[in-house]
């Protein structure tokens, strides 16, 4: 079974740019997460989807980050403007059903400058 | 109410010795404790979780010991080897694996 799939794997951008990440999930995984994890900290997260609708978006700063998962498969996490406190560690992690065990992706390395 | 917190911060132990990791909670309504374990570079990958209403659960090498009466919860791996040697963090949920709140991690070196 393959895992879930992340790119890019690194990226590096300066500060007011925009930057976009893309997560495919397993295969038949109806649930979908994106987690920042900031370097010396346990992942939080940012938004949970159950096929293409949003299930939790509470702690997605809404004015800078968005996200869709259209088709219920592939998602896209994005930010504009990006601000130096966004440096991390983009991790995407899906489930079969929402309350199945997680499985992450190896992440997105966000520096910016 | 929806940390939770993880101790020690990093740990060496001996190859064959016991790590002991330990993690405290406050908010009574968490009904499930993983642990999971994550390599530099890496996603984390669930090692093994716990409901409160069992006070141990072992897995190989691995064992939570839960203590609901002081909401804490600990992780200990024996015979700890090299390979062992990652970052781990504590985990508790309200609803089964979602809506995860993470620890802040130890980082585990297990010199040979």
């Amino acid at each position: 079974e393959a895992g879930v799939a992340q790119s890019p794997r690194y990226k590096i951008i300066e500060k007011r740019q925009s930057v976009a990440f893309w997560c495919n999930p397993i295969s038949g995984h109806a649930t979908l997460y994106w987690y920042q994890q900031i370097l010396g900290q346990g992942p939080k997260l940012l938004i949970q989807f159950q096929n293409n609708g949003v299930v939790d978006d509470s702690q997605l700063p809404k004015d800078r980050f968005s996200a869709e998962r259209l088709k219920g498969v592939d998602s896209t996490l994005k930010i504009q403007p990006a601000k130096l406190e966004d440096s991390a560690v983009y991790l995407c992690a899906s489930s079969y059903r929402a309350s199945q065990p997680q499985h992450f992706g190896d992440g997105t390395r966000l520096s910016i400058l | 109410q929806q940390q939770v917190k993880q101790s020690p911060q990093s740990l060496i132990v001996q190859k064959g010795g016991i790590s002991i990791i330990n993690c405290a909670y406050e908010n009574t309504a968490f009904d499930y404790f993983p642990w999971y374990q994550q390599f530099p570079g890496k996603g984390p990958a669930l090692l093994i979780a716990i409901r409160p209403d069992v006070s141990e659960k072992k897995e190989g090498r691995f064992t939570i010991s839960f203590n609901k009466s002081a909401k804490q919860f600990s992780l200990h791996i024996m015979d700890s080897q090299p390979g062992d040697s990652a970052t781990y963090f504590c985990a508790a949920s309200v609803v089964g694996f979602q809506k995860l709140v993470f620890g802040t991690g130890t980082r585990l070196l297990v010199s040979p």
